[in-house]
């Protein structure tokens, strides 16, 4: 079955880092997610992409975010300089479509752990 | 906006029946999701209800009432492996396309 993949699963980073964190969607899906859940909370949506632009983003998808699609695989979220409320699991998801009935069957990664110390 | 309110814990018995109720407000409607998600693991999609009724997927089964602003997933012969945080979601009409938004979870625990 296909599957979105994210690396790495666990990443540690220092206050002020940057740190970019990577995703391969599922081949034939056209529309691409990134969301955080910060450890035992809700799963809260940053950003969606498609046609290689910024579709919507929430209010945490601040300056200090960005998103970018390098090739024609990779699906990546960049956080400039990290601060401590940033550790959460990030996920990033996929759909093939982003409207109808498709548009609410995301697939998600496994999940990026980053820790800011 | 829209808003989702679930209840936070559920606990149930293995063979039983567990109900997850969801209550929604959003500024538009295009239907009701849910999710699954184990400990340290990924949201799987389960089921999705666009209009008013029952839909059943094997042993889950997910309801909504569009007039109630109310939906449930019906968890049936529940197993240990159904332990886990169940999400519902709707879209987030206020943008272009309608993101996905979730609730804060049920987190079900399925006791021997």
């Amino acid at each position: 079955e296909p599957e979105v993949t994210q690396t790495p699963s666990h990443q540690v980073t220092q206050m002020g880092q940057e740190v970019i964190l990577r995703c391969v969607p599922i081949s034939n899906h056209l529309y691409f997610y990134w969301y955080r859940q910060i450890l035992g909370q809700k799963v809260e949506f940053l950003v969606s992409f498609y046609n290689n632009e910024i579709s919507e983003k929430s209010e945490i998808f601040d300056d200090q975010f960005s998103v970018e699609r390098p090739d024609g695989s990779n699906f990546t979220l960049k956080i400039r300089s990290t601060k401590l409320e940033d550790s959460a699991m990030y996920f990033c998801a996929s759909s093939r479509t982003g409207q109808g009935s498709g548009a609410n069957v995301l697939t998600f990664g496994a999940g990026s752990r980053l820790t800011v110390l | 906006g829209q808003s989702l309110e679930q209840p936070s814990e559920v606990t149930a018995v293995e063979g039983a029946i567990v109900q997850i109720n969801c209550t929604y407000q959003t500024s538009g409607f295009y239907g009701l999701s849910w999710y699954q998600q184990h400990d340290g693991g990924a949201p799987t999609f389960l089921s999705y209800n666009a209009l008013d009724g029952l839909e059943e997927t094997g042993r889950f089964s997910s309801f909504l009432s569009r007039s109630d602003s109310y939906g449930y997933l019906l968890l049936q012969e529940l197993q240990m492996k159904d332990s886990a945080s169940y999400f519902c979601a709707v879209r987030d009409v206020g943008g272009s396309q309608g993101n996905l938004i979730f609730g804060k979870g049920t987190k079900l625990s399925v006791k021997p």
